[in-house]
């Protein structure tokens, strides 16, 4: 299993929808959880910490399930500048912090 | 807003020869990293950097590769003996403690012919 996984997509989604992303973790240690969003050639940006207690940041709300390993993004009232991929980052604690990306989950909203 | 800096935007180097890509993380940022990405793919872990020395690295990070943070506000990655395989974006990364979100760069493409 692979330590992070993320639906690859695309997500082809109109204005104004809501859409969902999970991304899944396979080990337990993992200490942090982000969303960034990364543009066609372009760097990742963060987007989000995750919490167990979730946190919504505007149209953007992020959750971990610990017992689950797995966290999600939800993106509502969708906009055209939101058309990104979305990387799951996830850093694993034992004694130092190693960060693992996903592989990215690619949204296309349309008008 | 501060943000991290990274030159050049574009390295063009034949197979052999060795590059340092720079970077200026920022300033109050402990944690420092790099990262690569071949086209199409995810992004890789190379290694991170606190307390002036590596604190981890990957498979990826071999003997080709060094890091180094030769003054108070650079931090630079040598590739010796260039491959085409490391044809890619190198990313650039810090973080004010190691388990938080970190900030990139703009990378370096790196096209080794």
């Amino acid at each position: 299993r692979k330590e992070v996984e993320q639906d690859p997509g695309p997500f082809n989604v109109p204005e104004g929808a809501t859409v969902a992303f999970n991304c899944t973790y396979s080990n337990s240690a993992s200490q942090s959880f982000f969303w960034y969003r990364q543009d066609c050639r372009k760097e990742p940006k963060l987007l989000m910490s995750v919490y167990s207690s979730g946190n919504e940041d505007g149209r953007f709300t992020a959750q971990l399930n610990r017992a689950s390993q797995y966290i999600s993004l939800l993106i509502r009232d969708s906009k055209l500048s939101d058309s990104a991929t979305y990387l799951c980052v996830v850093i694993r604690s034992g004694g130092s912090y190693i960060p693992t990306f996903g592989r990215g989950t690619s949204l296309i909203v349309h008008p | 807003e501060p943000e991290v800096t990274q030159t050049p935007s574009h390295q063009v180097t034949q197979m052999g020869q060795e590059v340092i890509l720079r970077c200026v993380p920022i300033s109050n940022h402990l944690y420092f990293y790099w990262y690569r990405q071949i086209l199409g793919q995810k992004v890789e872990f190379l290694v991170s950097f606190y307390n002036n020395e590596i604190s981890e690295k990957s498979e990826i990070f071999d003997d080709q590769f060094s890091v180094e943070r030769p003054d108070g506000s650079n931090f630079t990655l040598k590739i010796r003996s260039t491959k085409l395989e490391d044809s890619a974006m190198y990313f650039c990364a810090s973080s004010v403690g190691g388990g938080a979100g970190q900030y990139f760069g703009p990378g370096t493409r790196l096209t080794v012919t």
